[in-house]
């Protein structure tokens, strides 16, 4: 596609509920990246992958958190019983390698919202 | 490991003067350097980046950035300010060796009063 793509836009749910998050990276792109942000703390890596696997997963902040990417292109971000400090933007980046050099193109976000 | 300081949240300058907004960094080797800026409700959008040779890198709409080993900074310019460069701005860095995360600043907040 044309650029990194995420879905929903927007959710809002309740305490307790699990919610699912999905991103589209730009087609060819061999790595993903998972990102929090914050109010005033900026972004919190998440997770990555290279291809369908994930060989860092240091930055999930607890158990709730998991990812998973098949067929080395769409991702999804579970969080399972929703607490209210997990509403964030919760942004995704796709590149063409892992390479240090190379830049991160970043999708719009989901913004989660926990009642 | 790896930091960046954003030492200023907000910076507000004068449309058609020049802007600065500061980055610094530490990594145990050598840097990888990037700047992202990010508009209301919308993703990072990448505008330059650092990897070697010149000192001086030029990226998008006119923004370039200054790489100075000393000091230990980064820190990003352009010569005019336009209203519309009024948005959140992100330093990164990335050690030279490995597949580690990219690191960023919390931002920091440009206006451009007309």
């Amino acid at each position: 596609g044309a650029g990194v793509s995420q879905s929903p836009s927007n959710k809002v749910t309740e305490k307790g509920k699990d919610v699912e998050l999905r991103c589209d990276p730009i087609s060819g792109h061999t790595a993903l990246y998972w990102y929090r942000q914050s109010l005033g703390q900026g972004l919190e890596f998440l997770i990555y992958f290279q291809g369908n696997s994930a060989p860092d997963k240091s930055g999930l902040p607890s158990d709730r958190f998991s990812a998973e990417r098949t067929g080395g292109s769409v991702s999804t971000l579970t969080i399972q019983r929703t607490q209210q400090e997990d509403s964030a933007v919760y942004l995704c980046a796709s590149s063409l390698g892992t390479g240090p050099n190379q830049p991160q193109h970043f999708g719009d976000g989901t913004r989660l919202s926990i009642l | 490991a790896q930091s960046v300081a954003q030492p200023e949240d907000q910076v507000n300058v004068a449309e058609g003067n020049p802007l600065t907004v500061k980055c610094t960094y530490s990594v145990s080797g050598n840097p990888y350097l990037f700047w992202y800026v990010q508009y209301p409700n919308r993703g990072l959008q990448f505008l330059l980046k650092y990897i070697t040779g010149d000192n001086l890198v030029k990226g998008s709409y006119g923004f370039e950035a200054e790489f100075n080993k000393s000091q230990t900074s980064f820190h990003l310019k352009k010569p005019s300010a336009l209203v519309s460069d009024s948005a959140l701005y992100f330093c990164a860095v990335r050690e030279y060796s490995g597949n580690t995360p990219l690191v960023f600043g919390k931002g920091t907040r440009l206006s451009v009063i007309a």
